[in-house]
């Protein structure tokens, strides 16, 4: 079982729409990061968040640490929003695995 | 500021081989971490230099090695190419802490085993 679960697996919605990613992991943190790819493999970071809600032109990232999971949330989405979209945690220190831990990501397609 | 860099961009090579590849990071950034993408297992983190030294490892065989230049470039290695290691191999740098800060990918190296 992976210890990040990503949730829906792939989307499709219609531009203007509200989205939601979900994450959910097993494992205490330290971090948790949002990443986005589009075709052609570029990744760019969008948040880093260890607490609270994070707000960047339309994308809102939050966490629970309590619960173990985390969201993103995309306003007015846009065609050009439409790529996959990528949940990775930092384990604490002694938590177990090393280095950055993945979700499966969410393949988002934002029809005109 | 001249983005994350990898050299080269392509590469195929078949079994048994050896491949090196490059990453030069951000200008100022002192963190450069590797990770392998393939369709079946996603990303997966490989290892992360700081500084000249290796602060984390994933759970790779020895095979997969790394090393970071004083000049905070990076190269990584892969000996003895099994076909499953065909892969997007990407390098991310950071400005300070390892994987505590937002991270900066380069376009990654495609390597084929064949």
């Amino acid at each position: 079982k992976n210890e990040v679960e990503q949730s829906p697996q792939n989307l499709t919605a219609q531009e203007g729409e509200f989205i939601t990613i979900n994450c959910s992991y097993s494992v205490g943190i330290s971090a948790l990061h949002w990443l986005q790819q589009h075709p052609g493999g570029g990744i760019v970071s969008l948040f880093m968040l260890s607490s609270g809600k994070k707000k960047h032109g339309r994308l809102i990232a939050t966490i629970n640490i309590q619960e173990k999971h985390s969201s993103l949330h995309i306003t007015a989405s846009h065609p050009r929003d439409s790529a996959v979209y990528i949940c990775a945690v930092r384990p604490r220190a002694g938590g177990g695995a090393d280095g950055l831990t993945f979700g499966k990501g969410t393949h988002l397609i934002i029809q005109p | 500021k001249a983005g994350v860099t990898q050299t080269p961009r392509y590469l195929i090579k078949t079994r048994g081989q050896q491949v090196t590849l490059s990453c030069s990071p951000i200008s100022g950034h002192r963190s450069v971490s590797w990770y392998q993408q393939t369709p079946g297992q996603g990303l997966q983190f490989l290892f992360e230099y700081f500084s000249e030294t290796q602060r984390n490892k994933g759970n790779f065989p020895g095979r997969f090695s790394g090393r970071q230049f004083s000049n905070s470039r990076s190269e990584m290695n892969v000996s003895t190419l099994e076909l499953g290691d065909s892969a997007l191999y990407l390098c991310a740098s950071s400005p300070g802490q390892p994987l505590m800060r937002e991270q900066f990918f380069g376009p990654g190296t495609r390597l084929t085993v064949l």
